[in-house]
C-alpha cells in the first residue's frame, strides 16, 4: 500500500517571502500521480499543482512550484511571494496510474501542514 | 468553474440514527468518491463508485456505509446507524476521467456530521 508523510505539521513565512512544505511518499509503483491540496478555513479542498511521475520536468502553477525527486520519493511544494491568502492547511497526496486493480483512482493523503502567513 | 455540491453543510445526529448524506457531482462527471476527514486528522478514502457499482472501498467503509446514485443526478453516502466516532467532515468529489489519468478531482465543501 502507498504511503504519503509530511513531516511538519506546522510551518511559517513572512508574507513576500518563499517558504517549502516537504512531502516523501512511498510505493512500488513506477506510474502515478501527485497533487498538492490547499484546505483553508471553510475546509474545501482546493487543487493547487499536480505532478506526473512520467514526467522529469517539474510543474508550476504561477507562484507554486514542486521539486520533484523521483529516485528519493519526494515532492516538495514552493510558494514564492507569499501571500496572506496562501494561509492554509496543505495536503500532499498520491494516486496510482493504474486504472482498476486495487486502487481504483482513489487519493492517498498526507498528515498536512498547516502554513502561516505573517504580514 | 464547475462545483459539487453537497447538503447539507452541517448534520447533528443521535448515536444509532441513519443519516444520508447528499451530493451532485458536476453533471458531465463518471466517477465518484467519498472521503472523510476528522477532525485535525488526513484525509481518508472511503469509497469510489463508477457505472453504478462501487469501485473500491476502503476498509472504514463497512456494513454501515452505503453509496447510491438513485437519480443520475445525485449521490449518497448513507450510514446506516452512526456511532461516535463517524463524527467527521464528508466530501464528496468527482471527476469526468478515470484514474489512469491526471484528471483533478473536484471537491464539494463537505458535510459536518456532529454524533451525539
Amino acid at each position: 500500500a502507498q504511503t504519503v508523510t509530511q513531516s511538519q505539521p506546522e510551518m511559517s513565512v513572512q508574507e513576500a517571502e518563499t517558504v517549502t512544505l516537504s512531502c516523501t511518499y512511498d510505493t512500488s509503483e513506477s506510474d502515478y500521480y501527485l497533487f498538492w491540496y490547499k484546505q483553508p478555513p471553510s475546509r474545501q479542498m482546493i487543487l493547487v499543482i499536480r505532478q506526473e511521475a512520467y514526467k522529469q520536468q517539474n510543474a508550476t502553477e504561477n507562484r507554486f512550484s514542486v521539486n520533484f525527486q523521483k529516485a528519493a520519493k519526494s515532492f516538495s511544494l514552493k510558494i514564492s511571494d507569499s501571500q496572506l491568502g496562501d494561509a492554509a492547511m496543505y495536503f500532499c497526496a498520491y494516486r496510482s496510474a493504474r486504472s482498476g486493480g486495487t486502487s481504483y483512482g482513489k487519493l492517498t493523503f498526507g498528515q498536512g501542514t498547516i502554513l502561516t502567513v505573517h504580514p | 468553474e464547475p462545483e459539487v455540491t453537497q447538503t447539507p453543510s452541517h448534520q447533528v445526529t443521535q448515536m444509532g440514527q441513519e443519516v444520508i448524506l447528499r451530493c451532485v457531482p458536476i453533471s458531465n462527471h463518471l466517477y465518484f468518491y467519498w472521503y472523510r476527514q476528522i477532525l485535525g486528522q488526513k484525509v481518508e478514502f472511503l469509497v469510489s463508485f463508477y457505472n453504478n457499482e462501487i469501485s473500491e472501498k476502503s476498509e472504514i467503509f463497512d456494513d454501515q456505509f452505503s453509496v447510491e446514485r438513485p437519480d443520475g443526478s445525485n449521490f449518497t453516502l448513507k450510514i446506516r446507524s452512526t456511532k461516535l466516532e463517524d463524527s467527521a467532515m464528508y466530501f464528496c468529489a468527482s471527476s469526468s476521467t478515470g484514474p489512469a489519468t491526471n484528471e483533478k478531482l473536484f471537491f464539494g465543501s463537505g458535510t459536518q456530521l456532529s454524533v451525539l
